[in-house]
Parts: C-alpha cells; sequence; structure tokens
C-alpha cells in the first residue's frame, strides 16, 4: 500500500518558524515533492528533493531522509499569506502520490 | 508562457448531462495529468499522457473519459455522472512523464446534480 502522512493542522504567528512533517511509506520512491495551495486555487511546486539532506529556497527549506521515509518543509519568517495547505507528494514512476496535506494558519 | 488553463471555469450538469472539460499548455511539456480534488482533501490521480498516449488509468469509472488530441490539449468528457462525483477537476502538465514539476492549472469545479 501507499500511505504518506502529514499534520492535518497546524497554526503559527506571524513572524515564527514552522516545520511541516511528511512520513511516507510506498512501493516506489522517484523523489519528495513539497506543494503550496491556498483555498479555491490550484497547487504550486515548491521544492523537490530526491537526495537526503536540505535544500533551501529563500524562506523555505525541505528535507529528506530516504531510509527513514522522512521530510519536513521549514518556512522561516511566516507572512500572513503563507496561510495555505501545503501538500508533500512521492514521485512513483509516471505520477505523484499526494499526502493528505496540512492546513497552516498564520496568525499577526 | 508558463500557464496551463482550464474551462470552464464552473460547470453544473444533470445526471443524464454529457459534457467535456478542456485543459490546454503551451509550455512543450509531453505529460498531462487529470486529478479530481474534494474539499479539504488531496488531488487524486485520474489520467496520465504521456506523450499523447495514456499511460495511467488509476481504475477510474467509465462515465470519465479522457482524450489528448495533440500534444498541447488534454479534455476529459463526462457522461452520466453522480452527485459523489461533484468536485474540482484539476489538469496538470509537464515536461515528462515521472519525477517532474507538475504546473497546475486552475481547476473547473463540478456540481453534479
Amino acid at each position: 500500500g501507499q500511505n504518506i502522512d502529514q499534520p492535518t493542522e497546524m497554526t503559527a504567528t506571524e513572524g515564527a518558524i514552522v516545520q511541516i512533517n511528511c512520513t511516507y511509506q510506498t512501493s516506489g520512491f522517484n523523489g519528495l515533492f513539497w506543494y503550496q495551495q491556498h483555498a479555491g486555487e490550484a497547487p504550486t511546486f515548491l521544492s523537490y528533493n530526491v537526495l537526503d539532506g536540505l535544500e533551501e529556497k529563500g524562506r523555505f527549506s525541505s528535507f529528506l531522509s530516504r531510509s527513514k521515509g522522512y521530510s519536513y518543509l521549514l518556512l522561516k519568517e511566516l507572512q500572513m499569506k503563507d496561510s495555505a495547505s501545503y501538500l508533500c507528494a512521492v514521485g512513483n514512476t509516471d505520477k505523484l502520490i499526494f499526502g493528505t496535506g496540512t492546513r497552516l494558519q498564520v496568525f499577526p | 508562457d508558463t500557464e496551463v488553463t482550464q474551462t470552464p471555469k464552473h460547470l453544473v450538469m444533470g445526471m443524464t448531462n454529457k459534457k467535456s472539460l478542456k485543459c490546454e499548455q503551451h509550455m512543450g511539456h509531453r505529460a498531462m495529468y487529470w486529478y479530481k480534488q474534494k474539499a479539504k482533501k488531496p488531488p487524486e490521480l485520474m489520467f496520465v499522457y504521456s506523450y499523447e498516449k495514456l499511460s495511467i488509468n488509476e481504475s477510474v469509472p467509465s462515465r470519465f473519459s479522457p482524450e489528448c488530441p495533440n500534444s498541447s490539449l488534454l479534455n476529459l468528457h463526462l457522461h452520466a455522472l453522480q452527485p459523489e462525483d461533484s468536485a474540482l477537476y484539476l489538469c496538470a502538465s509537464s515536461q515528462l512523464a515521472g519525477p517532474n514539476e507538475q504546473f497546475f492549472g486552475p481547476g473547473t469545479r463540478l456540481t453534479v446534480l
């Protein structure tokens, strides 16, 4: 089976740092993607990890440990506009398998 | 042009209607996807087209019929849908099928009465 788990909801304060975790158990693995989706909008690509370690992109960083089946997305200097759902997805042959998604609410 | 467009934005149809959703991209991508997304849930893959050929059908009921007339266009034909098929239908494309960044369109909000 394919299991990709994330916390359902998280809250944080503007200016803070938040870490969104993703654990996966899948039959295949071609990399780990993170997408952001604002309510009523399409998902947009944030990051891609295929090797272990940290990838940094501005305020967003993503980490992968393949041996542990674990990834996280780190958001720094949170802004109100970061309130959205964050989806991790495992690349598997020709497709992406999305996790359950985490709804992040940022408060002033 | 780094955009995936979808029409219509909203669609309301009865259970006996036949309608089609359209998706277009002009990024030269050779893989295109249809997803279904229910409220507060992640997107669920329905179909993958690679080089205009259907490569993955995730056991989708036959009342959904995909078509890829050329490398830029993807259609989803709908017939005899059920109310539980009401959802946001997202189209996406990527350079190639596989572990590549997918670009999503804004979606079609479908309501089946």
